[in-house]
């Protein structure tokens, strides 16, 4: 059973729009969800990240929302730009001192000029 | 000056032979982890390791093996290499404890023949 599951699995939006990613999960234990932003070729690259405690995190054009009772969280992007094409995975750790990180299997996003 | 380096690149093996990926960062970081990305699954935590001990260990196989020489390198020795572990190997590391914010390297990718 995937702990981490995200959607959709590829998506494509206009410069300009707003792209919403969605990511669930399976383990109540988990507190601290990470979103990794990563182009061909190269590392992810953490893009923001968020902890059980808060249910939203704000950084420039990115938001992540959190609701822990639904077990789901999503990232928002304002503004999207072709430079914003990439893949982003949704992550989840529960901090019991592995520093394990679960990841969701990416939403390969697309934005169009 | 790129953070964390990963050595080399691209990596071609044959079956059965034995390779040494190279991991350095250059964040001060204590903690150093490994993980893979493979077509048929996403990323997936291997080991982690803090001052230099393991902490976890979530490969399900002994020729895998993490080597820590000092405390901002940690290579990944593979023996008996298989056309299953190819893949793109990344190195991370985090600050103040594994709960942290990771950072991925930029890869080495494997190709076993």
């Amino acid at each position: 059973q995937q702990q981490v599951r995200q959607s959709p699995q590829s998506l494509t939006v206009w410069e300009g729009g707003t792209t919403v990613l969605t990511c669930s999960y399976e383990d109540s234990t988990f507190n601290y969800f990470p979103w990794y932003q990563q182009f061909p070729g190269e590392g992810p690259a953490l893009l923001i990240s968020i902890l059980s405690v808060s249910d939203k995190k704000e950084d420039g054009r990115f938001t992540t929302f959190f609701n822990k009772r639904e077990k789901k969280l999503s990232l928002h992007i304002i503004d999207s730009q072709p430079g914003d094409s990439a893949t982003y995975f949704c992550a989840a750790s529960d901090f019991t001192n592995t520093g394990k990180l679960t990841f969701g299997d990416g939403t390969v996003l697309t934005v169009k000029p | 000056d790129p953070k964390i380096i990963q050595k080399p690149k691209y990596l071609v093996a044959v079956t059965g032979s034995e390779k040494i990926l190279i991991c350095e960062q250059y964040l001060g970081h204590n903690a150093m982890y490994w993980y893979r990305q493979s077509a048929k699954k996403p990323l997936e935590f291997m080991f982690s390791y803090s001052y230099q001990k393991l902490m976890d260990n979530q490969t399900a196989s002994s020729r895998f093996q993490p080597q820590s020489s000092k405390k901002n390198h940690l290579d990944l020795q593979i023996t008996a290499l298989k056309p299953d572990d190819s893949a793109t190997y990344f190195c991370a590391s985090s600050q103040e404890g594994l709960f942290y914010e990771q950072y991925f390297g930029p890869g080495t990718r494997l190709t076993v023949l």
